[in-house]
């Protein structure tokens, strides 16, 4: 399986503080996608980082990527309440098909 | 431009009937995901589309699943005789192609009583 596999598992932080996420994936990718999900909704596109890019921001997101330690990060900045979600990388592989693992849950205190 | 269409949002339905959900991808993109989510995970692969072409069926997926997307725009999802254990969030998304972004639809929740 390539799926992506998000460390930590939950994550809670005050606001103001940054929060970082890690993937890791196993097999060759594409590229790599980022998306939040609140409670119960659909998932939001984030970001996409291709393969043959190391980092790309938007907004108070950055996300890297190692394709040699097949890994992931993404960091939000400055975080707030209104961040507080699950959040799921999905390694792309060479076919196209994304696969998702299980998640990170932030929790934004105010 | 108006996102993922999914349809409907919400279904209960009794154990043993068949069910069929509906997904709009954004005009003109040619790839077509299905996923099943349940509380607590991530979204679980099953099956997606290049134009009317299904490219892959995930082998969890028993025989009571099916999936079409007859003229390469929209899709349809259908459950044949319906398990407590299909009580779930289905995500439907598309994209361009294979190497651009997925967008998501709200998803269908089904509730299997």
């Amino acid at each position: 399986s390539q799926q992506g596999e998000e460390d930590p598992q939950a994550l809670s932080i005050q606001e103001g503080e940054n929060a970082t996420m890690n993937c890791s994936y196993k097999t060759s990718i594409n590229n790599l996608q980022w998306y939040r999900q609140n409670s119960g909704r659909g998932l939001v596109h984030l970001i996409l980082i291709r393969s043959n890019e190391r980092e790309k921001h938007s907004g108070r997101l950055r996300v890297t990527l190692d394709t040699s330690k097949k890994s992931s990060s993404l960091l939000i900045t400055a975080s707030r309440a209104a961040d507080t979600a699950s959040y799921f990388c999905a390694p792309i592989n060479q076919g196209g098909k994304l696969i998702f693992g299980q998640g990170t849950e932030l929790s934004v205190k105010p | 431009d108006t996102g993922v269409s999914q349809d409907p949002r919400h279904k209960i339905t009794k154990r043993g009937q068949n069910v069929t959900f509906r997904c709009d991808p954004i005009s003109e993109h040619n790839r077509l995901y299905w996923y099943r989510q349940t509380l607590g995970q991530g979204p679980e692969f099953l099956t997606y589309f290049q134009n009317e072409a299904q490219l892959e069926k995930s082998r969890l997926l028993s025989d009571r699943f099916s999936a079409e997307r007859p003229k390469g725009s929209f899709s349809t999802l259908e459950i044949q005789r319906t398990e407590q254990g299909d009580s779930a969030m289905y995500l439907c998304a598309s994209s361009l192609d294979r190497v651009n972004e997925a967008f998501f639809g709200q998803g269908t929740r089904l509730t299997v009583v």
